[in-house]
Parts: C-alpha cells; structure tokens; sequence
C-alpha cells in the first residue's frame, strides 16, 4: 500500500536558519503530494501541494518540488521565524478513487530567537 | 459555516463506554473522511463517505467502530464499549469533489477522546 516517511523531529533552528524536512514515498501511479501544517493548539491546515512529476509547490515561504525519480518531496524553507515553530507532516493521495490521504509520521519543528 | 466543525472538541470516557463523535462539513461537500491521529502520529484513514453512501470502512480498527452520514451532510462517529487503545484526536475532513483533480481536503479541529 502506499506510505510515506520523513525524517523524525523534533528539528531545532534557530531564527533565520535554512530548514529541510526530507520526505519519500511509496506509491503505485501518480500520486499527488502534500505538505500540511498543524500549528499548536489549531487544526490541520494544507501548507502546499504538487500534483505532478516536477512540479513544485510553494506557500509562505516554504517549497517542495515533486521528484518522481527519487521519489521525494522534501520541504524547504530559506529562513525560518518563530512564528512557523509547528508539526509539518508530508502527505500523499493516491491516483485513482477517492483520495484518501495517507500521512508521515509528522515533525515538529521548534524555532527559537 | 466558514469551515469543518466538530463536536465535542474533547470527550472523557470510561472504559466501556460508548461515545458519538459529530463532524459537520463544509455546506455542499461530497466527500467527507474520518481519521485517527494517536499521540505523536500522523492521522491515519477510518472511513470514508461519499454523500450518504459509505464506500469505504478499511480503516475502522474493530466492528466497536461504527460511522454514518444519514443525509448526506452532517457524520457521526460512534465508538462502542470505548477501549483506553481509543484514547486519539479523531479527525473529520470534507470535499468538495471526488476524483483525482478534487479540491483539497479541508479539516476540522478534531476531537480529543480520552479513554480512562
């Protein structure tokens, strides 16, 4: 069945830092990736999305490209704030039927001044 | 309402209890999921809906699990004679779509269930 893997948290930056959250996956087809994010204390909330083999994603910030080859999806962010300091979990759908979402593990990410 | 509301946010059951977990979708929404997110995990598939029709229960870890969507909108999930394994944030998650090109999938804030 599908699945997905990121590296485990918790990750510690301090302000303006360069992050990497690496994630991979298995899938059959063409699944569609996700990165979603679940501040303290709120809900799950979609942070960016790619569709297809080479795209790439982005939302506040953050960027992730879709690489069929190694398969990986791995979210980056050029400057961290406190303000991002949240669990980030990597996610896919699979290509046919309903789109259930299947989800990573999660990292929590701790930013500090 | 503005998005996915459930309710209550947090449950304190006994063991043995029964409790029903409500999810009220975005208005309009075809799709609608549960999901169970154990502490420390990321939430992982019950069940799913697609209007009032229940097309898939894979997920549900036991018959204790029962889930319904009567008239296509509002869900209930219903977890019988409660187990401390159920102690989870249940989350609900609606669509408007179904198929590959849907729109994302929007989430409510969970519920909390503890079992003691």
């Amino acid at each position: 069945g599908d699945s997905v893997t990121q590296m485990e948290g918790p990750v510690t930056l301090s302000e303006e830092a360069f992050l990497t959250i690496n994630c991979t996956y298995t899938a059959t087809g063409y699944p569609s990736l996700f990165w979603y994010v679940q501040y303290p204390g709120e809900g799950l909330q979609l942070l960016l999305k790619a569709t297809k083999a080479d795209d790439k994603g982005s939302n506040k910030g953050f960027e992730a490209t879709y690489r069929k080859e190694t398969t990986s999806f791995h979210l980056e962010k050029g400057s961290v704030q406190v303000s991002d300091s949240a669990v980030y979990f990597c996610a896919l759908t699979g290509s046919g039927g309903y789109q259930k979402v299947t989800f990573g593990t999660g990292t929590k990410l701790q930013v500090i001044p | 309402g503005a998005g996915v509301s459930q309710s209550p946010r947090y449950k304190v059951a006994k063991r043995g209890q029964d409790v029903a977990l409500r999810c009220d979708p975005i208005s309009g929404h075809v799709s609608l999921f549960w999901y169970q997110q154990a502490l420390g995990q990321g939430p992982e598939f019950l069940t799913y809906f697609q209007n009032e029709a229940q097309l898939d229960k894979s997920g549900l870890p036991s018959d204790r699990f029962f889930a319904e969507r009567p008239e296509g909108s509002v869900s209930t999930l219903k977890i019988q004679r409660t187990q401390q394994e159920d102690s989870a944030v249940y989350l609900c998650a609606s669509s408007l779509r179904v198929g590959r090109n849907s729109n994302e999938q929007f989430f409510g804030p969970g519920t909390r269930l503890t079992v003691l």
